[in-house]
């Protein structure tokens, strides 16, 4: 079976802080790709980053930076000098071409207070 | 720009309603796909559809069908609305499969509720 945890419900941080969110998948196939949005209030999921399972290559894109690790299965996510519109909840989600599908995790809701 | 356009952002219906929620893309994408997202649950796939008048089901259809009879529009049915329906209702749309790296495109929401 393939499953995606998210295992920080909520967190807190005040602005400019660095700030984390973990995610930790489960699957058997050898090809599949990883994936992050952003829900902000407004509802609509906006895509993030996409990581291939053959490409560990780490990425960094402005303020935000993905920590790709086969070996212990996980796809965490970075915020550099969090600010107040970064506040919405992160999913994390796992595509398997033999299935087709996304699974997502059950999301983090990130606060950045000001 | 491109689009998922759900018709309704708020609803609230009767139990043993029938009820339709619409979803229609401008992107002429070949999968769409219909969620619900609960607190701690996150996004839980209903139904799926590859192409017009196909369909597949996902995680948990139960209660929930589904209707595609043209590319750009695919609709989530409650044949009979029931208080655990009461969610928020995602849709989403992709390209064909050698293309859907890029990810799927969300519309923003319905959020059902069923008193």
């Amino acid at each position: 079976a393939q499953k995606v945890t998210q295992a920080q419900t909520e967190i807190s941080v005040v602005e400019k802080e660095d700030v984390t969110l973990d995610c930790v998948y489960e699957t058997r196939d050898t090809t599949y790709y990883l994936f992050w949005y952003k829900q902000p209030p407004s509802g609509e999921l906006v895509f993030l980053i996409r990581r291939n399972s053959f490409d560990e290559q780490n990425e960094i894109s402005g303020r935000y930076s993905w920590n790709f690790q086969k070996s212990t299965s996980s796809f965490n996510f970075t915020i550099t000098a969090s600010q107040v519109v970064d506040s919405a909840v992160y999913f994390c989600a796992l595509f398997r071409s033999s299935a087709r599908q996304l699974t997502f995790g059950s999301g983090t809701q990130l606060t950045v207070l000001p | 720009d491109v689009k998922v356009t759900q018709s309704s952002r708020y609803l609230v219906k009767r139990t043993g309603e029938k009820v339709f929620l619409e979803c229609v893309q401008d992107m002429d994408h070949e999968n769409m796909f219909w969620y619900r997202q609960d607190p701690g649950l996150g996004l839980r796939l209903i139904y799926f559809s590859y192409d017009v008048k196909m369909k597949e089901k996902g995680d948990i259809p139960e209660g929930y069908s589904v209707s595609r009879e043209k590319k750009e529009r695919f609709s989530l049915i409650l044949e009979s609305a029931s208080t655990n329906q009461t969610s928020m209702y995602l849709c989403a749309s992709s390209p064909s499969l050698d293309r859907i790296l890029k990810g799927y495109t969300f519309g923003s929401g319905t959020r059902l509720t069923v008193v």
